[in-house]
């Protein structure tokens, strides 16, 4: 079936610096790319996504870009703040379908 | 606008029980998704409701079923209980399920003893 491999599963990154997460999917046919944050103890949110028309897409320090051609999109979040701390999930669908979900990133920043 | 309401919150049930968990989505929202989370794990789709149609589903046995009611809210069904259906269940509503933004609600907390 339709998978989307997210990498990597913890990512530890000193405040201030630069973090990046990849997701690679499998269908071909996949229009919608959303990236979800979920803090502990909290529901996901979405942070930001793109579709399948746009490159990149940024707002403010968090980035996302997206290669059609080799099927994978990333997340950059840059000047990275204590607050940046939680899990991330990407995600990929066609319209009308249901997302497929990345494992998650745990990501650490440490001061 | 009121965000997707989930309840109750917190359920604990013995093995071999029934339970029932509802959502109900942002208003005008047609779509709900159902979600099974374990404790570092990632996000287990179960199913989804579209204008009271299951229109997607995931690879969960039958004793997890779901419906949709006119007015768009959902309901959760899991019979026969297992040890291993312990979890956070996460509903997400939005507004038609195509390749839009999921709003989540904040979930209900499953525990089977």
């Amino acid at each position: 079936g339709e998978n989307v491999e997210q990498h990597p599963s913890t990512l530890s990154v000193q405040e201030g610096d630069s973090a990046v997460i990849k997701c690679t999917y499998s269908d071909s046919a996949s229009n919608y790319f959303p990236w979800y944050k979920q803090e502990l103890g909290k529901r996901p949110q979405l942070i930001i996504d793109i579709r399948s028309n746009v490159g990149e897409k940024k707002d403010q320090r968090i980035a996302v870009t997206l290669n059609k051609t080799a099927k994978h999109f990333s997340l950059h979040i840059t000047e990275t703040q204590p607050e940046d701390s939680a899990v991330y999930f990407c995600a990929a669908s066609r319209s009308n379908y249901q997302l497929i979900w990345g494992a998650g990133t745990k990501l650490i920043i440490k001061p | 606008k009121a965000g997707v309401t989930q309840t109750p919150r917190y359920l604990i049930k013995t093995r071999g029980q029934q339970v029932t968990l509802s959502c109900s989505p942002i208003s005008g929202h047609r779509s709900v998704s159902w979600y099974q989370q374990t404790p570092g794990q990632g996000l287990q789709f179960l199913f989804e409701y579209f204008s009271e149609t299951q229109r997607n589903k995931g690879n969960f046995p039958g004793r997890f079923s779901g419906r949709q009611f006119s007015n768009s809210r959902s309901e959760m069904n899991v019979s026969t209980l297992e040890l291993g259906d312990s979890a956070l269940y996460l509903c997400a509503s939005s507004p038609s399920g195509a390749s839009g933004e999921a709003f989540f609600g904040q979930g209900t907390r499953l525990t089977v003893v």
